[in-house]
C-alpha cells in the first residue's frame, strides 16, 4: 500500500462547479497536512495547509479526518485557472525532510 | 525578488556523463533540498541538508552526490552511476533547519534532464 494515494483523475469539470479530491494516508503517526498546486511542467506551490479542525481559504476548503486517515480539497466554483495538478503532502516526523508527496490529482476545468 | 533558481531549465546528456545541477536561492532559508518527479510518481527526496557543510540522503540517494559549502547554494551532481537520470529534477528550500520546519517548502522551477 502507498503511504500517501490519490485518485490520478483526470477530473474534468465544467466551470462553476464544486469538485473534490480526497488523498489517504497510511502512516497514523502523520503530523500535518498540506495541499500543493502543481500546473503542467512547472514547480509545485503550497495552496493550503490542512488542520484538524478542517480550513477555508476563499474558493478552497480543506478537511482532515484523523480517524479515516484522509485529507480532502473541495474547490467551489471552480475557475478555468484551476487546471492544474493537485498534489496531497503529509508530514509524519515534523521536519520536511519526512514529507511524502502523492502523485496528485488532475483537475481540467472547462467552459 | 527572493527566490531559488535553478539551472540549466533543460539539459541532454549522454551516457556516462556527470552532469550538475545548480540551485541557489536568496531567501536566507536554512534548509534545502533536492527532489525528482518521475511521470506517475510522486516527488522523491534524493538529499536534503539543513544547514552549511552537513547533508544528509534522502530516499533515493544512489548515483547522486551533493554540497553545502554556502548556505545559498545546494548543486546536485547526477553521476554516470544513476541508472535512470531521465527526470524532473526540483530543487527546494524551507525556512527551518533543526526542528523548526513551517510546513511550507518553495522550489526553484526545475531542472529538466534528459538521457540520450
Amino acid at each position: 500500500r502507498k503511504e500517501v494515494e490519490q485518485d490520478p483523475g483526470p477530473f474534468n469539470v465544467p466551470e462553476g462547479a464544486t469538485v473534490a479530491f480526497n488523498c489517504t494516508y497510511s502512516n497514523s503517526a502523520s503530523q500535518s497536512f498540506f495541499w500543493y498546486r502543481q500546473d503542467c511542467r512547472k514547480e509545485p506551490k503550497l495552496l493550503m495547509s490542512v488542520y484538524s479542525s478542517g480550513n477555508e481559504d476563499g474558493r478552497f476548503t480543506a478537511q482532515l479526518n484523523r480517524a479515516s486517515q484522509y485529507i480532502s480539497l473541495l474547490i467551489r466554483d471552480s475557475k478555468l485557472s484551476d487546471s492544474a495538478t493537485y498534489l496531497c503532502v503529509v508530514n509524519w516526523a515534523g521536519t520536511a525532510s519526512k514529507l511524502t508527496f502523492g502523485t496528485g490529482t488532475r483537475l481540467q476545468v472547462t467552459l | 525578488d527572493g527566490g531559488i533558481t535553478q539551472s540549466p531549465k533543460y539539459l541532454f546528456r549522454k551516457e556516462g556523463q556527470n552532469v550538475t545541477l545548480s540551485c541557489e536561492q536568496n531567501l536566507n532559508h536554512d534548509a534545502m533540498y533536492w527532489y525528482r518527479q518521475d511521470p506517475g510518481q510522486g516527488l522523491r527526496l534524493i538529499y536534503y541538508s539543513q544547514i552549511v557543510n552537513d547533508f544528509q540522503k534522502g530516499d533515493i540517494a544512489e548515483g547522486y552526490s551533493v554540497s553545502r559549502e554556502k548556505k545559498e547554494s545546494f548543486p546536485l551532481t547526477v553521476t554516470s552511476a544513476q541508472k535512470n537520470p531521465t527526470a524532473f529534477y526540483l530543487c527546494a528550500s524551507s525556512i527551518g533547519g533543526q526542528g523548526a520546519y513551517t510546513g511550507e517548502l518553495f522550489f526553484g522551477e526545475g531542472s529538466r534532464l534528459t538521457v540520450l
